[in-house]
C-alpha cells in the first residue's frame, strides 16, 4: 500500500525557514517524479514544486528562487526547504507522487497523497 | 502567465448528470495536457479520479468519466449521488514537469 507521510510543518516568522519532509513507503520511490501540492485555508490547490527520478527539478513562479525540492532514494525521502517564507505561504502543504510509465507513454498526474502539513508564516 | 479556468459551482439533483469543464486562458486543452481530476472534501487531501482524459483511477465508479469537450476538458458524473459533493479540481500537465491547477468547481448535489 502506498503511504506519504509529511512532518516538519508549524509556525515561521515572515523571512524565516522551514523544511517539510514527506516519507514514502509502499513503492520505488526512486523511480517515481514527486511533488509538492499547496492549499491555503478555504482555497484552491496550487502545484508549488516536483523533483523527477533523475533529480531534475521545477518550481512554481511564486516560490522561485525561495523554495528547494531534494529527494534521498535511500531514505525513500522527498523534502521542500522553504525559506524567505512569506504570510501568503501560508497553507496546508501535501506531498503527492507523480503517475507512472508504461511502455512509451507516461502519465503526469498525482496519484497518490499524503495527509498534509500545516504551514502558518506569522509574526 | 497560464490560467485554468473552471465552473466556481455548479448544482444538480440527486440521480442527475452534471459535467463540469476545465479550460485554459489563452489555448485550447487537448489530450497532450493530460488532463486530471481530483475529488476533495473538507479536511481530507484531494482524490484522484481522473487521468490523462479519460482513464479512471483505481476504485472510481464508472458513473464518473473523463473527456475533452469542444476546448475543455470535462468531468461528467451520471447517476450523482449525495457524496459527490465536493469540490471538484482538474489539472493540466503543461511539459516540464509543472502542472497547473484550475481554481476548482463546488458542486452541490440538491
Amino acid at each position: 500500500e502506498v503511504q506519504l507521510a509529511e512532518s516538519g510543518g508549524g509556525l515561521a516568522q515572515p523571512g524565516g525557514s522551514l523544511r517539510l519532509s514527506c516519507a514514502a513507503s509502499g513503492f520505488t520511490f526512486g523511480t517515481y517524479a514527486m511533488g509538492w501540492v499547496r492549499q491555503p485555508a478555504g482555497k484552491g490547490l496550487e502545484w508549488v514544486s516536483s523533483i523527477g527520478s533523475s533529480g531534475n527539478t521545477h518550481f512554481a513562479n511564486s516560490v522561485k528562487g525561495r523554495f528547494a525540492i531534494s529527494r534521498d532514494n535511500a531514505k525513500n525521502t522527498l523534502s521542500l526547504q522553504m525559506n524567505s517564507l512569506r504570510a501568503e505561504d501560508t497553507a496546508v502543504y501535501y506531498c503527492a507522487k507523480r503517475g507512472y510509465c508504461t511502455g512509451r507513454t507516461c502519465y503526469y498526474h498525482f496519484d497518490y497523497w499524503g495527509q498534509g502539513a500545516q504551514v502558518t508564516v506569522s509574526s | 502567465q497560464t490560467v485554468v479556468t473552471q465552473e466556481p459551482s455548479f448544482s444538480v439533483s440527486p440521480g442527475g448528470t452534471v459535467t463540469l469543464t476545465c479550460g485554459l486562458s489563452s489555448a485550447s486543452v487537448s489530450t497532450n495536457y493530460y488532463p486530471s481530476w481530483y475529488q476533495q472534501t473538507p479536511g481530507q487531501p484531494p482524490r484522484t479520479l481522473i487521468y490523462s482524459t479519460n482513464i479512471r483511477s483505481s476504485g472510481v465508479p464508472d458513473r464518473f468519466s473523463g473527456s475533452i469537450l469542444g476546448n475543455k476538458a470535462a468531468l461528467t458524473i451520471t447517476g450523482a449521488q449525495a457524496d459527490d459533493e465536493s469540490d471538484y479540481y482538474c489539472v493540466l500537465y503543461m511539459g516540464s514537469g509543472i502542472s497547473v491547477f484550475g481554481g476548482g468547481t463546488k458542486l452541490n448535489v440538491l
